[in-house]
């Protein structure tokens, strides 16, 4: 049982570069989710998904695009890298998004920018 | 002013202590809470949905003041494995548009 699925798990760019995490789920939910996690700051929210072909922004999404062609993939891109954006990313998934819906997470991606 | 502010401590606790964490969210229509768990450089997980009447698991128990818009989770006789830090998660927005928003977080080190 696979759950959420995060590739790559390490990553490191150069400034400038562009790279799309991908993450995959196999419990067919309809609500997927990309966060960054930083020291101090918690999860934020970059953009979410509330179905396939759907997607919206979260409290941090400049300088990342989302897609989710497939109900089971939400694509997050980076199409031109900063420092700024290194961080440790997550991607979640939730049956729906309310009614005390437990969401899933990967194992998140490590990602440095330098 | 962040939509759901935790203290992020640390709280360090002898094994055995009961302990309590609150957090507190601005937006009024929010419609669902939870506590998950973080261990070190591993993914979040649910360790507890918070109802309104307020619930219990174990030695965990959660509640909910929609008035004062809190929520607490109680932590009782403290293991060593309760080390971990504890995020507050709200969902926001109707059924077809919420979203999970979390908390910074709090750090919990129970010591022998």
């Amino acid at each position: 049982n696979a759950g959420v699925t995060q590739t790559p798990k390490f990553r490191v760019l150069k400034t400038g570069q562009s790279m799309t995490l991908l993450c995959a789920q196999d419990m067919n939910h309809e609500y997927m989710y990309w966060y960054r996690q930083d020291p101090g700051m918690g999860l934020r929210l970059i953009h979410y998904s509330v179905g396939e072909g759907t997607t919206a922004k979260g409290e941090v999404p400049d300088g990342y695009n989302v897609s989710r062609l497939k109900k089971q993939n939400f694509l997050l891109g980076l199409e031109s890298a900063a420092p700024s954006q290194t961080s440790v990313y997550f991607c979640a998934s939730s049956y729906s998004g309310t009614v005390n819906t437990e969401a899933f997470f990967g194992q998140g991606t490590r990602l440095t920018v330098v | 002013r962040k939509e759901v502010e935790q203290d992020p401590g640390p709280f360090n606790v002898p094994e055995g202590a009961t302990v309590a964490f609150n957090c507190t969210y601005s937006n009024s229509a929010s419609q669902s809470f939870f506590w998950y768990r973080q261990d070190c450089r591993k993914e979040p997980k649910l360790l507890m949905s918070v109802y309104s009447s307020g619930n219990e698991d174990g030695r965990f128990t959660a509640q909910l003041n929609r008035a004062s818009q809190y929520i607490s989770l109680l932590i009782r006789d403290s293991k060593l494995s309760d080390s971990a830090t504890y995020l507050c998660v709200v969902t926001i927005g109707s059924s077809n548009t919420g979203k999970l928003i979390f908390g910074q977080g709090t750090t919990l080190q129970v010591k022998p």
